[in-house]
């Protein structure tokens, strides 16, 4: 059971470059969102999905978009990076919004130069 | 708006202690509280997930209670092991809200020396 995998791990950017995070769950998830956890801020959510075809803006969605064309995968496209995007960004996915339990991929730490 | 607020920041204890993370959040009206383990440069690893009815979970060495009334969570750890330390995260889901959305603290970083 692979639960919510991300992909890449690692990756450098240059300013103005496009890129987009790969996220994937495995266990039937209708809940998924990402979040970004940057050093005394926390993590806070940038976009979230409550099922394929519907998503929803969080906290801090600007430069962002998302799509979610199937159940599993829910991936997060960076349009224009900027230094600002520098941050670790983590996928989270849970059975029901309200009331599951989160699980969250191991994170994808970005660098924009 | 939900704060999250996790006392200590830090703290660094000799292995054997039992330990108490604290966890307060200013709204009562939640979904649930999940407690999670993170390790440096790795994810979130859930521990508890307490759900607004319950008063406490617990797993092997951890147990978590929730005062809903109050507004606190706390994450007791008995004998702590060098392999406890992390960052432990608490986050709540709570109503009204956007759905699904999680408001986290900033943790608490934990070390457990031999």
């Amino acid at each position: 059971n692979a639960g919510v995998t991300q992909t890449p791990k690692f990756q450098v950017l240059k300013t103005g470059q496009s890129m987009t995070l790969q996220c994937a769950q495995d266990m039937n998830h209708e809940y998924m969102s990402w979040y970004r956890q940057d050093p005394g801020m926390g993590l806070r959510l940038i976009h979230y999905s409550v099922g394929a075809g519907i998503t929803d803006q969080g906290e801090v969605p600007n430069g962002y978009n998302v799509s979610r064309s199937t159940t599993e995968d829910f991936p997060l496209r960076l349009l224009s990076a900027a230094p600002s995007q520098t941050s670790v960004y983590f996928c989270a996915s849970s059975y029901s919004g309200r009331a599951g339990e989160a699980f969250f991929g191991q994170g994808t730490r970005l660098t924009v130069v | 708006k939900q704060e999250v607020t996790q006392i200590p920041a830090a703290l660094s204890v000799p292995e054997g202690e039992n330990l108490v993370l604290n966890c307060s959040f200013t709204d009562s009206a939640i979904y649930n509280l999940q407690w999670f383990r993170q390790d440096p440069g790795k994810g979130l690893t859930s521990l508890l997930l307490i759900q607004s009815s319950q008063r406490e979970q617990t797993s092997g060495r951890l147990n978590a209670s929730l005062d809903k009334s109050s507004g606190r969570s706390t994450l007791y750890i008995a004998a702590s092991q060098p392999g406890d330390s992390a960052t432990y995260l608490c986050a709540v889901a709570p109503r009204g809200s956007t759905l699904g959305r999680l408001y986290f603290g900033r943790g608490t970083q934990l070390t457990v020396w031999p």
